[in-house]
């Protein structure tokens, strides 16, 4: 089966600029996860999508930061104004939502803010 | 917020020797994963252990969970320059539901 599909690869832009990372999730996969990974850390859960609705966003900071999964499949991560602090790998990794079932992730999309 | 704490923060081997790396957590969980990232790549999953388990094994790798002091080991056996990423525990908390991510174990091994 294909993995999950992340662009860009790399982005770097400078602060107070916007930008937009995409994720394809496995074919079938109900919910889908974005994660923030800073150098050094594990990754930290931002948004989780069941299907299209929202499951969970309460470590995501809404003042700068949307997502939104259309039609239940792929996904898009908006940052708006970027901060320096916003300088991570953005992971996004999907999972068919039942049971134990793991998660597969994407190779990310590692963000540089300057 | 982190659920787990992982110990050693890095470990460096020889080709064919044994990897330890604990992981401890703080709340009740559903079950706990184990998951391995090389170098500038995504997490894949090794191995998923459920609360009412305590020990698992896949290949090379065992795992280990003791709920009573919230903690689980992964063991590589016989270990290869291959194994060289770091690795996380993952707890599916029973209270929330969400995968928390510990901090990690970088793991060198040389040939």
């Amino acid at each position: 089966e294909a993995g999950v599909a992340q662009s860009p690869r790399y982005k770097i832009i400078e602060k107070r600029q916007s930008v937009a990372f995409w994720c394809n999730p496995i074919s079938g996969h109900a919910t889908l996860y974005w994660y923030q990974q800073i150098l050094g850390q594990g990754p930290k859960l931002l948004i989780q999508f069941q299907n299209n609705g929202v499951v969970d966003d309460s470590q995501l900071p809404k003042d700068r930061f949307s997502a939104e999964r259309l039609k239940g499949v792929d996904s898009t991560l908006k940052i708006q104004p970027a901060k320096l602090e916003d300088s991570a790998v953005y992971l996004c990794a999907s999972s068919p939502g039942y049971g134990d079932s793991p998660l597969h992730f994407g190779n990310g999309t590692r963000l540089t803010v300057t | 917020s982190q659920q787990g704490e992982e110990d050693p923060q890095a470990l460096s081997i020889q080709e064919g020797e044994n990897a330890t790396m604990n992981c401890s957590y703080k709340t009740s969980i559903n079950n706990l994963q184990w998951y391995r990232q090389n170098s500038g790549r995504g997490l894949v999953h090794l191995i998923l252990i459920r609360s009412n388990e305590r020990e698992k094994h896949s290949g090379r790798l065992r795992v280990t969970l003791d709920t009573s002091k919230k903690s689980s080991s992964l063991l590589i056996t016989a270990s290869r320059a291959a194994d060289t990423a770091s690795y996380f525990c993952a707890t599916d908390a029973r209270d929330t539901d969400k995968l928390i991510f510990g901090t990690g174990t970088r793991l060198q091994v040389f040939p």
